[in-house]
């Protein structure tokens, strides 16, 4: 493994189109992990898998969003309608479900809507 | 979790060391404390974390105070690549909670 994987890295899209961003996590880790950061911000947790199972939502990924992993490997998040307010970086990260390894973030996939 | 506090920037002479303090007095006795960093348009880099003891690795040091209310990040011999903004959080127990980012110290490494 070269460690955690995401595509793409760059998307431009124009208010109210569809978009889904992919993401490959480290082969042996359980838990995929998805935040946003904007700009000057820390990055802010939206939503966690353990294996295939979804295990919190942030109340920040409104109805819009939507994260799935299944068979418990990639996963991918969906924003459907996007809005302006919807650019940010979308960073996945995973670890192992115990032990203290620390958290593998991607470079994350930069979203600029227009 | 716990809320932690960071001095927003911090300067650094390269080869000199980087001292990064962070507070978090409401920290629980289970939890904690880590510490990333994020090169600019980079996700960020799991550093260290510990829980009472001090701590080094490869990259850094960590020293907590005895009653755990503060931390101290150090990285012993700074470079140009060190420049980045780093972050304590503190979480509760193992890998698998959840990290909640604050904003971070951003460090300048000059020459």
């Amino acid at each position: 493994d070269t460690g955690v994987s995401q595509d793409p890295r760059h998307k431009i899209t124009k208010r109210g189109q569809n978009v889904t961003f992919r993401c490959d996590p480290i082969s042996e880790h359980n838990r995929l992990y998805w935040y946003r950061q904007t700009l000057g911000q820390g990055p802010e947790f939206l939503t966690y898998f353990q294996n295939e199972a979804q295990l919190e939502k942030s109340r920040l990924l409104s109805d819009r969003f939507s994260a799935e992993r299944p068979k418990g490997s990639f996963s991918t998040l969906e924003i459907q309608r996007t809005e302006q307010g919807d650019s940010a970086m979308y960073l996945c990260a995973s670890s192992y479900l115990t032990g203290n390894y620390g958290y593998t973030f991607g470079s994350g996939t930069r979203l600029t809507v227009v | 979790d716990a809320k932690t506090t960071q001095p927003p920037s911090m300067d650094c002479a390269e080869g000199r060391a980087a001292n990064l303090p962070c507070n978090h007095s409401t920290i629980s006795g289970n939890e904690y404390v880590y510490w990333y960093r994020q090169i600019h348009s980079q996700g960020p880099q799991y550093i260290i974390h510990g829980l009472k003891n001090n701590e080094t690795n490869e990259m850094a040091s960590l020293i907590i105070t005895e009653d755990r209310k503060s931390s101290t990040l150090i990285l012993p011999h700074a470079t140009l690549r060190d420049t980045a903004v780093y972050y304590c959080i503190v979480a509760g127990t193992g890998t698998a909670s959840k990290l909640t980012f604050g904003t971070g110290t951003r460090l300048q490494v000059t020459l």
